[in-house]
């Protein structure tokens, strides 16, 4: 069965220092996978996706995430993080079917 | 940029109660969702919808459970009977197509049933 496992609940950065939220899914096939950011009150907003190609893709506000077929990952990354960027992230695969399976969410505090 | 739409923002109910969420989706979009957030859960798949009837829908979608695109544009929720347990955040979303189609979120209906 499909599903996204995010391990980390709660992470705590420095502005300006770098972040990765881990993502690990579960699928039989080749996946589609996304990142979503919701900020607090708001709805979720895509921030990048992996369909296929290039396994580094490149997304919204500097966030950038890798597909690693060998670990089942999609993992989010920034080198840089700004206090703007705290949030609750999530991870979602998707594939021939018709819906999005999300992870539990990682929520960033952003230190100053 | 085009965006997907949801009213009210928040609607409180008392349980047993009917209540209706509607949505307007992205307007070149053929696909709908409703998902569910209960506070501090996953985001949580309801029911798909295509070509004017349910594509797919998942185990917490039963009986008491609706959808409807009534027009060219809307596209509702029914609860026909709220319990306290529906107490949640619905999503709207909208995609061009099914499997590898980005899903576009709407901000959200925050139902409390009391």
């Amino acid at each position: 069965a499909q599903s996204v496992t995010q391990p980390d609940i709660h992470i705590t950065v420095s502005e300006g220092a770098s972040l990765e939220l881990r993502c690990n899914y579960s699928y039989g096939a080749t996946p589609y996978l996304f990142w979503y950011v919701q900020s607090p009150g708001q709805g979720l907003q895509l921030l990048l996706k992996y369909f296929s190609g290039d396994t580094l893709v490149q997304g919204i506000k500097g966030f950038e995430a890798e597909f690693k077929r060998s670990q089942s990952s999609f993992n989010l990354r920034k080198p840089s993080v700004h206090w703007s960027d705290a949030a609750e992230y999530f991870c979602a695969v998707g594939g021939n079917f018709n819906k999005f399976y999300f992870g539990s969410g990682t929520k960033l505090n952003v230190k100053p | 940029e085009p965006e997907v739409t949801q009213t009210p923002s928040h609607q409180v109910t008392q349980m047993g109660q009917e209540v209706i969420l509607r949505c307007v989706p992205i307007s070149n979009h053929l696909y709908f969702y409703w998902y569910r957030q209960i506070l501090g859960q996953k985001v949580e798949f309801l029911v798909s919808f295509y070509n004017n009837e349910i594509s797919e829908k998942s185990e917490i979608f039963d009986d008491q459970f609706s959808v409807e695109r009534p027009d060219g544009s809307n596209f509702t929720l029914k609860i026909r009977s709220t319990k306290l347990e529906d107490s949640a955040m619905y999503f709207c979303a909208s995609s061009r197509g099914k499997g590898g189609y980005e899903q576009y979120f709407g901000p959200g209906t925050r139902l409390t049933v009391t």
